[in-house]
This record gives C-alpha cells, sequence and structure tokens, in this order.
C-alpha cells in the first residue's frame, strides 16, 4: 500500500536557522506530493505542492523537490522565524486510490529567538 | 470568504452517547473527508464521499458513520460502538480530480473528549 515516512521530531532551532524535514515515500501508483502546516490547535493549512517529477514547489521561503529516484520530498527553508513554529506533514496522493490523502507522522518544529 | 466550517470547537461525550460533529463548506467542492488525529500522530481517513448521496469508508470506519445529503455539509457521527474516541476530528474538501493532483482544504477541527 501507499506509506509517507517522516523524520520524528521534535526539531528544535534557533531562529535564522536552516530547516530540512526529510520525507521519503511508497505509492503503488505515480502520486502527488503535498506538505501541510498544523499551527496549534488548528486545522491543516496547504503549505506546497508537486505533482510530478522534478517539479519544484515553493511558499512562503519553504521549498521541497519531487525526486523519484530517490522517492522523497523533503522540505527546506533557508531562514526559520518563530512563526514557523508548528507542525509539519507530508502527504501523498495517488488518483487510483480515489484521490485519498495518505499522511506523514508529522514533524513538529519549534523554533526559539 | 469561502471555506470549511467545523463545529463546535470542543465537544464531549458521555459513554453510550452519540454525537455528530458538523461539517459545511462554501468552497462548492465535489469531495469531502473526515479524519482523526491522535495526540503526536498523524491523520488517519475515516470516510469520504466523492459525490452526493454517495460515501465510502476509509481506514478507521468502525464505529463512525456519514451522510452526504447535500454538497455542502458531511457530518460525521461518532456512535456509542467508538470505544476510544477521544482525539481531535478533521473535515476536508476538494474539487473534483481526475488526476489526483487537487489539494485538500481542511477545517479547523472538533476536539471530542469523553466524560
Amino acid at each position: 500500500g501507499d506509506s509517507v515516512t517522516q523524520m520524528e521530531g521534535p526539531v528544535t532551532l534557533s531562529e535564522e536557522a536552516f530547516l530540512t524535514i526529510n520525507c521519503t515515500y511508497t505509492a503503488t501508483g505515480y502520486p502527488s506530493l503535498f506538505w501541510y502546516v498544523q499551527y496549534p490547535g488548528e486545522g491543516l493549512q496547504l503549505l506546497l505542492k508537486a505533482t510530478k517529477a522534478d517539479d519544484k514547489g515553493s511558499n512562503k521561503g519553504f521549498e521541497a523537490t519531487y525526486r523519484k529516484e530517490t522517492t522523497s520530498f523533503h522540505l527546506e527553508k533557508g531562514s526559520v522565524q518563530v512563526s514557523d513554529s508548528a507542525v509539519y506533514f507530508c502527504a501523498l496522493r495517488v488518483k487510483a486510490a480515489g484521490n485519498k490523502l495518505t499522511f506523514g507522522g508529522g514533524t513538529r518544529v519549534l523554533v526559539k529567538p | 470568504d469561502g471555506g470549511i466550517t467545523q463545529s463546535p470547537k470542543y465537544l464531549f461525550r458521555k459513554e453510550g452517547q452519540n454525537v455528530t460533529l458538523s461539517c459545511e463548506q462554501n468552497l462548492n467542492h465535489d469531495a469531502m473527508y473526515w479524519y482523526r488525529q491522535d495526540p503526536g500522530q498523524g491523520l488517519r481517513l475515516i470516510y469520504y464521499s466523492q459525490i452526493v448521496n454517495d460515501f465510502q469508508k476509509g481506514d478507521i470506519a468502525e464505529g463512525y458513520s456519514v451522510s452526504r445529503e447535500k454538497k455542502e455539509s458531511f457530518p460525521l457521527t461518532v456512535t456509542s460502538a467508538q470505544k476510544n474516541p477521544t482525539a481531535f476530528y478533521l473535515c476536508a474538501s476538494s474539487l473534483a480530480d481526475s488526476r489526483g493532483n487537487q489539494p485538500q482544504h481542511f477545517g479547523d477541527g472538533t476536539r471530542l473528549s469523553i466524560l
């Protein structure tokens, strides 16, 4: 079946540090890949997406590149802020699976001033 | 503004009681979804609906029921058969998606606790 594996958190960083959250996947078909962010007590917000190999999704300074050869979609940001503290979820979606999202376990990121 | 509204934000259930969580969207989306999130864990799919009057079980449907009588609404009932209902419940919706690349949009969630 389809699955997503993320690095376990929490990840604690200082402001302006470089952030990487690893995400790898297995999929029965050709997936679209997503990163969602969840702030405390809230629902999930779409952060970025990529729908085919070598696509780069980007938003709010975050980037992730769809790497088919390594089945990865790692999230990066060059200089984090305190406001980036949240839980980040990697997810995939396969058309043949009825458009259901399969989520990773989430990675909590804490940015300290 | 378009969006997804979940209510209530907090809900308490007594033993043996059924409770219903509301989810309404005004995004004109065809598909709607219910997820359960347990502390420190990812989301698991309970039920989903791709079109009015039709829905399918997700990965953890036991103890839950849904209906889809209107495009805008997808209520979730947590029945007394669900023995461990304490969790954060998230509703989502998306456009009909023949290519599998449409994102899902989420509500702010309902936190259910057992008294």
